[in-house]
């Protein structure tokens, strides 16, 4: 199917434990983003990237890692997760050359960490 | 840098009432100016843009008008429904930034409840 996917749809975790979520998008998109919601902060950039293998850090970056080694594909890791790391995690894609258009968001993945 | 300041909410109507939700916008540059909206459980979708000052984005009754001189983009509807119950989020983009600096910038978002 055509689209921004992301798995799992909920994750439960022990703290400490390794997690990795899943972000897939069809379109070939240069730009892919991570954002965590939390109530009271809105949207907030954790990494993103401008292509494959270019990431970068957005605006809470600390305990996530992230690697773009293929277009489609933008997995977040968090090493090692804590109770503060229990969100609602969003993927989002983008093209440059149609950066009018906005991004293009997956469902998310509701991550809590026990 | 760029910020996105949208009233806060929770807002709560009754249908077919009129809505307002601000958003004030401090960009460098020329952005384009977004509204996402995110039912519950869901991603968030886009809902309207604006390119340029005076441009008015609309969709699904929804509108809102690029104001440059008062650096706002305000979303209206004439008369809610409780299918738009759901939580707003303005959102900017420089587009003269390039590069890896492209990303937009989002509000906090407003959830809007509207009653039967």
């Amino acid at each position: 199917d055509a689209g921004i996917t992301q798995s799992p749809r909920y994750k439960i975790t022990e703290t400490g434990r390794q997690v990795t979520l899943m972000c897939h998008q069809t379109w070939s998109h240069s730009y892919m983003f991570w954002y965590r919601q939390d109530l009271g902060h809105g949207l907030r950039l954790i990494y993103y990237s401008a292509a494959a293998d270019i990431t970068d850090k957005g605006e809470v970056p600390d305990g996530y890692v992230v690697s773009r080694s293929k277009t489609e594909n933008f997995p977040l890791t968090l090493e090692s997760a804590t109770r503060s790391q229990t969100s609602v995690y969003f993927c989002a894609s983008s093209e440059w050359s149609d950066r009018e258009a906005g991004y293009t968001f997956g469902s998310g993945t509701r991550l809590t960490v026990v | 840098g760029n910020s996105v300041t949208q009233m806060e909410g929770p807002v709560t109507l009754s249908e077919e009432a009129f809505l307002t939700i601000n958003c004030t916008y401090t960009a460098t540059g020329y952005p384009s100016l977004f509204w996402y909206v995110q039912y519950p459980g869901e991603g968030l979708q886009l809902l309207l843009k604006a390119t340029k000052a005076d441009d008015k984005g609309s969709n699904k009754g929804f509108e809102a008008t690029y104001r440059k001189e008062t650096t706002s983009f305000h979303l209206e509807k004439g008369s809610v429904q409780v299918s738009d119950s759901a939580v707003y989020f303005c959102a900017l983009s420089d587009l003269n930034s390039g590069g890896s600096n492209y990303k937009l910038t989002f509000g906090k978002g407003t959830l809007l409840t509207v009653n039967p």
